[in-house]
């Protein structure tokens, strides 16, 4: 079936430091959204993308898409205590259905 | 998100019995949905449902059980046949078919 792999499942890093997490999926997507879930919280959507090969960019957080449009990355410039909280990718199939990835927890050290 | 509400935040169940979660929204989105949340797991899809009187079952459906009478409302009925009921349960809604995915605060079920 239908997996969205990501990696690395937890990461730490000393404030300032930069980040990055990556979501590998089984089959092509239709579109990738990425979505951060504080502790104790709910996932919040942060972006999504659609097209082949698309860079998108928030602040520090850079978005890509991969060219065949099975794998996606997100990438924290410079890492702030504020951006503590699991990141998650979901993917979506043709068949209309969004798929997590298993998520990576960021911890920031001040 | 504001205007989708779970309740309760906490709940607490005895093994063998049934247990509802609430799940009702104001946001007059068409689309809601059912995960479940587990430590290392992701989020994995129990039910959804694209419009009133109409629901689907997601990968791990077995021991839930749904309905959707309203647009407004949609109820997850943990059964006893669950075999590990004890998880975090997220709802949440979408206005259409490319649009995002609005998430509920959730509801910590514990099953002892």
């Amino acid at each position: 079936g239908q997996q969205v792999m990501q990696i690395p499942q937890y990461q730490h890093v000393q404030e300032g430091e930069d980040f990055t997490t990556y979501c590998n999926s089984s089959t092509t997507l239709s579109n990738i959204q990425w979505y951060k879930q504080r502790p104790g919280g709910h996932p919040v959507f942060l972006i999504q993308l659609v097209k082949s090969g698309e860079v998108k960019k928030q602040k520090r957080l850079t978005f890509q898409f991969g060219e065949a449009k099975k794998n996606s990355s997100l990438h924290i410039t410079a890492t702030q205590t504020t951006d503590v909280g699991t990141y998650f990718c979901a993917g979506r199939n043709t068949g209309n259905q969004f798929y997590f990835g298993t998520g990576t927890s960021l911890t920031v050290i001040p | 998100d504001g205007g989708i509400t779970q309740s309760p935040k906490y709940l607490f169940r005895k093994e063998g019995q049934n247990v509802t979660l609430s799940c009702e929204q104001n946001l007059n989105h068409d689309a809601m949905y059912w995960y479940r949340q587990d430590p290392g797991q992701g989020l994995r899809l129990i039910y959804y449902s694209q419009i009133v009187n109409d629901f689907q079952k997601g990968d791990i459906a077995e021991g839930y059980s749904v309905s959707r009478e309203k647009k407004e409302s949609f109820p997850l009925t943990v059964t006893s046949a669950q075999k590990n009921p004890t998880a975090f349960y997220l709802c949440a809604t979408q206005q259409g078919e490319i649009s995002p995915l609005h998430f509920g605060n959730g509801t910590r079920l514990t099953v002892t």
